[in-house]
């Protein structure tokens, strides 16, 4: 089974503090996923990467997320500055060429 | 563009109950796939089932069936003597390739209740 572990799994921070969210995935994949799930907005793809190159970013709100993946085996998204509708749960997922995504358990963030 | 619709917010069921979970979805792919995710009340997304658009053969997974209508745009999932341990968000998902991205429908909340 692919395993990812995201960082850290709650988060609490006040508007216009920055946020960092890590995923380290471990197992082999070729792609890495963004997700946010808001009772608001549901699931939804912020960006995702194949092979450490963003591919397809166009869910990102704004400026004040950016993702980044310098390895295969770590991927960082950062709010900044943080807005109190940035409040989600963030997902990690991963997936091999062929193969369904597979979801990390997620950062719970809360922006005051 | 791609859409999953989910018409049932909530499902109520009493244990040993079958039930049905509805997915209708959109696209204008002419290959895709489509997933099904279960998130339990821990959160964490655990991957079900996926099916190809050119193979329209239901599935059988113990309690669990998945039947695929391509002709009604649908992917319906029913779980069969349901338990309280299948108490979760049940999502229906659309994607056009493989490493692509998933459209999430807007999930049903099913309850088994003893």
């Amino acid at each position: 089974d692919a395993g990812v572990i995201q960082s850290p799994r709650h988060e609490v921070t006040e508007m216009g503090q920055e946020v960092t969210l890590r995923c380290k995935p471990i197992s082999g994949h070729d792609y890495l996923f963004w997700y946010r799930q808001t009772m608001m907005r549901g699931l939804e793809l912020l960006i995702y990467f194949n092979n450490n190159v963003p591919i397809d970013d166009s869910g990102m709100p704004e400026d004040r997320f950016s993702a980044k993946m310098p390895n295969a085996s770590f991927s960082t998204l950062k709010i900044q500055p943080s807005e109190p509708r940035d409040s989600a749960v963030y997902f990690c997922a991963i997936a091999a060429v062929g193969e369904e995504q597979y979801f990390g358990p997620g950062t719970r963030l809360t922006v005051t | 563009a791609q859409k999953v619709t989910q018409a049932q917010t909530e499902i109520s069921v009493v244990e040993k109950e079958d039930v049905t979970l509805d997915c209708v979805y959109e696209t204008r792919d002419t290959t895709y796939y489509l997933f099904w995710y279960k998130q339990p009340p821990s959160g964490e997304l655990v991957f079900l089932i996926r099916r190809n658009s050119f193979d329209e053969q239901n599935e059988i997974s113990g309690r669990y069936s998945w039947n695929f209508q391509k002709s009604t745009s649908s992917f319906n999932f029913t779980i069969t003597a349901s338990q309280v341990v299948d108490s979760a968000v049940y999502f229906c998902a659309l994607s056009p390739r493989w490493g692509s991205r998933l459209t999430f429908g807007e999930g049903t909340q099913l309850t088994v209740n003893p």
